[in-house]
This record gives C-alpha cells, structure tokens and sequence, in this order.
C-alpha cells in the first residue's frame, strides 16, 4: 500500500525558510517522478515542483522558481522541499505526490504558514 | 500556461440524480507521444485529492463505476452516473501535457 507521509511545515515569518520532507513507503521510489503540489487555504491546486528519477531533472512553477530547491534521497526513500525566502502568500497546505503528468497517491498535507 | 475551465463550480444535485462536470483546455492537451495526459480528482471535506481517472478515461482502481471520463482535444467530461452521498467534495481536472501542469478551479458537488 502506497504511504506518502509529510513532515516539517510550520510557521514561518517572511523572509524566512523551511525544509519539507515526505516518507514515502509501498512501492519502488526510486522508480517514480516525485512531486509537491500547494493548497492554499480555502483556494484551489497549484503545482510547485517534480523532481525525475534519478533526479537528474526537475522543473518548478514560476512563483518559486529560484526560492524553492525539490530534491530526493533513494536510499532512504525521501523526497524534499527546501523553500526559501517565504512570502505571505506561499501559505498553503503542501502535498508530497506520486509522479508528475500522471500523479496519482497524495500524502496528507503539510502546512505551511509565512506570517510576521 | 494552460488555462483549465470548469464549469459549474458548484454543483447541487438530488441523490440518485446524475451529474455532469465540463473541463476545458486553452491548448490541445494531446501529447507527442499520443496520450492525453487529462486527470480527475475528486477531495472529500478535510481530505487530501484522491485521483478518480487518468488519461481522460481510464478508472483509478477502487473507483465505483458510476464515474466516467469522456473527450478529447481541449473538450472534456466526468459524469457521475448516479449522485451517492459520499460524493460530496470538490472535483478538479488537471492536465499534465504541458508544464507547468495546472489544474481546474475546481467544482463543488453538494447534495441538494
């Protein structure tokens, strides 16, 4: 059974920085693009980042292009998301996500929160 | 960016009713390699998106099926056959063809 489990969301003041990280169990990580996706609250998705296998590829929204640095651990079947320079409206609930084009298991979310 | 219409974006309907969810593209989402790279979600008050179908059609595992995909291009469809209570939440269609993947506003199905 597939466990994508996120961890390390929190507040933040602007400005500041945070490392998200999300356990992953159930399958063959190393086999997978990974992803982070955001929620702010009450609002809709927006995709923030996927990284490829091998990690030899990754690609970010616009909005956190240069803030936001997706990485991932195969031996220790870890995905992360360094973010900084955090603005307000980074708050969200972030998602550690299976694949990319064909996402498909979601974690339960980490809430991020950039408030002075 | 690919810009993802849905409409409604809310949705009430009577149990036992159908119900019927529209996603448009601002772009062909027909990929080089062939497929059409069209999800389906469905979040459940409280809960994390569960995805319902991939590529336009094809029914996650676990998925009752009264949930179907339909179309093709910039044109797309889920129709719920017939509306159970479970149902309620907010549906979103995602492309995943052209980066950055972007998703629907989303549609929210309440029971009337």
């Amino acid at each position: 059974q597939v466990h994508l489990v996120e961890s390390g969301g929190g507040l933040v003041k602007p400005g500041g920085s945070l490392r998200l990280s999300c356990a992953a169990s159930g399958f063959r990580f190393s086999d997978y693009y990974m992803s982070w996706i955001r929620q702010a609250p009450g609002k809709g998705l927006e995709w923030v980042s996927f990284i490829s296998t091998s990690s030899s590829y990754t690609n970010y929204a616009e909005s956190v292009t240069g803030r936001f640095t997706i990485s991932r651990d195969d031996a220790k079947n870890s995905l992360y998301l360094q973010l900084d320079s955090l603005r307000v409206e980074d708050t969200a609930v972030y998602y550690c996500v299976r694949a990319s084009r064909e996402v498909d298991y979601w974690g339960q979310g980490s809430l991020v929160t950039v408030s002075s | 960016d690919v810009v993802m219409t849905q409409s409604p974006l809310s949705l009430p309907v009577t149990l036992g009713q159908p119900a019927s969810i529209s996603c448009r593209s601002s772009q062909s989402l027909v990929y080089s390699d062939g497929n059409t790279y069209l999800n389906w979600f469905q979040q459940r008050p409280g809960q994390s998106p569960r995805r319902l179908l991939y590529k336009v059609s094809h029914r996650d595992s676990g998925v009752p099926d009264r949930f179907t995909g339909s179309g093709s291009g910039t044109d797309f469809t889920l129709k719920i056959i017939r509306v159970e209570a479970e149902d309620v939440g907010v549906y979103y269609c995602m492309q995943g063809t052209h980066w950055p993947y972007t998703f629907g506003q989303g549609t929210k199905l309440e029971i009337k």
